[in-house]
C-alpha cells in the first residue's frame, strides 16, 4: 500500500512565479488536508477537501492561494505570484471516509524555496 | 473553537529515564486526541489516539498517553527513553461533537534523548 505521495519534494521558484504542489492520497482515502510548516514551528492548517469539494479553507490566505481535489488525479495546492514569505514546507495528509476518529496519514512534504 | 497547547518547546531526558511530553486541549464537545512524531525531513507519523474508553492508551514504539478529562490533558509518556526517540512530537485534537475531520495541531515539542 503506497502512502501519501507528494511531489515535488523540493521546489525552487523566483518571486512572482507560480508554484504547484501535488498530493496523491492513500488508496481509498477521500479526505485531503494541506498544512504549512515554517522552520522550527508547528503545523498550520490551510485547507480540507473531499473529492471535488472544499470543506474548510479557513487557514488559507485570502489571496494567491488555491486548492483543488478533482474527481480524477491528485490534489493540487497552487500559489500564484510567490513571495519570499511563502518559503516553507507544505504537507499533505489524507484520511479515510469512515469516521472522524481516524488518524491522518502524511506525505513527506514539499519544501518550497523562493529566490 | 478547538485549540491545543504544548507548553514545552523542548524536553531533555537521559536515555533509560522515563519521559513525558505535555499536551492540554480545548474543545466544545468531547475530544478525539492524537499524538504524532516527526523525524527530520519527513512527514508526521501517527503514534496513538484516544477516542473513548480506557484513559490510558498504548501506541507505537512503546509510547502511551493518558487522557485526563478534568485537567483537559493528554500527556505522552514512555517508561524508558531511547536515543532514537529524539524527534519532534505533535499533539492534535478534533471536536467529536461536530463530527468533523478538521484537526488542530499543537506547536510541537522537540525531544532530545541523551546517551
Amino acid at each position: 500500500n503506497a502512502g501519501v505521495m507528494q511531489n515535488p519534494r523540493h521546489l525552487v521558484r523566483r518571486r512572482g512565479q507560480e508554484a504547484r504542489l501535488r498530493c496523491s492520497p492513500m488508496k481509498g482515502h477521500s479526505h485531503v488536508y494541506w498544512y504549512r510548516q515554517l522552520p522550527e514551528e508547528g503545523l498550520k492548517f490551510m485547507v480540507y477537501l473531499q473529492k471535488e469539494n472544499i470543506i474548510d479553507e479557513s487557514g488559507m490566505p485570502k489571496e494567491r492561494f488555491s486548492a483543488e481535489f478533482p474527481k480524477e488525479g491528485p490534489s493540487i495546492l497552487r500559489i500564484q505570484q510567490v513571495v519570499r514569505g511563502d518559503s516553507a514546507a507544505y504537507f499533505c495528509a489524507s484520511s479515510p471516509p469512515d469516521g472522524s476518529n481516524q488518524p491522518q496519514h502524511f506525505g513527506d512534504g514539499t519544501r518550497l524555496s523562493i529566490l | 473553537a478547538q485549540s491545543v497547547a504544548q507548553p514545552e518547546d523542548q524536553v531533555n531526558v537521559a536515555e533509560g529515564n522515563p519521559l513525558t511530553v505535555k499536551c492540554t486541549y480545548s474543545v466544545s464537545g468531547n475530544p478525539y486526541l492524537f499524538w504524532y512524531v516527526q523525524y527530520p525531513n519527513r512527514g508526521l507519523q501517527f503514534l496513538l489516539k484516544y477516542i473513548t474508553g480506557d484513559n490510558l492508551v498504548k501506541g507505537s514504539y512503546g509510547f502511551e498517553a493518558e487522557f485526563n478529562k478534568s485537567q483537559t490533558s493528554f500527556h505522552l509518556k514512555k517508561p524508558s527513553a531511547l536515543v532514537s526517540d529524539s524527534a519532534l512530537y505533535f499533539c492534535a485534537v478534533r471536536d467529536a461533537r461536530t463530527g468533523g475531520f478538521k484537526t488542530i495541531f499543537g506547536a510541537g515539542t522537540r525531544l532530545f534523548v541523551k546517551a
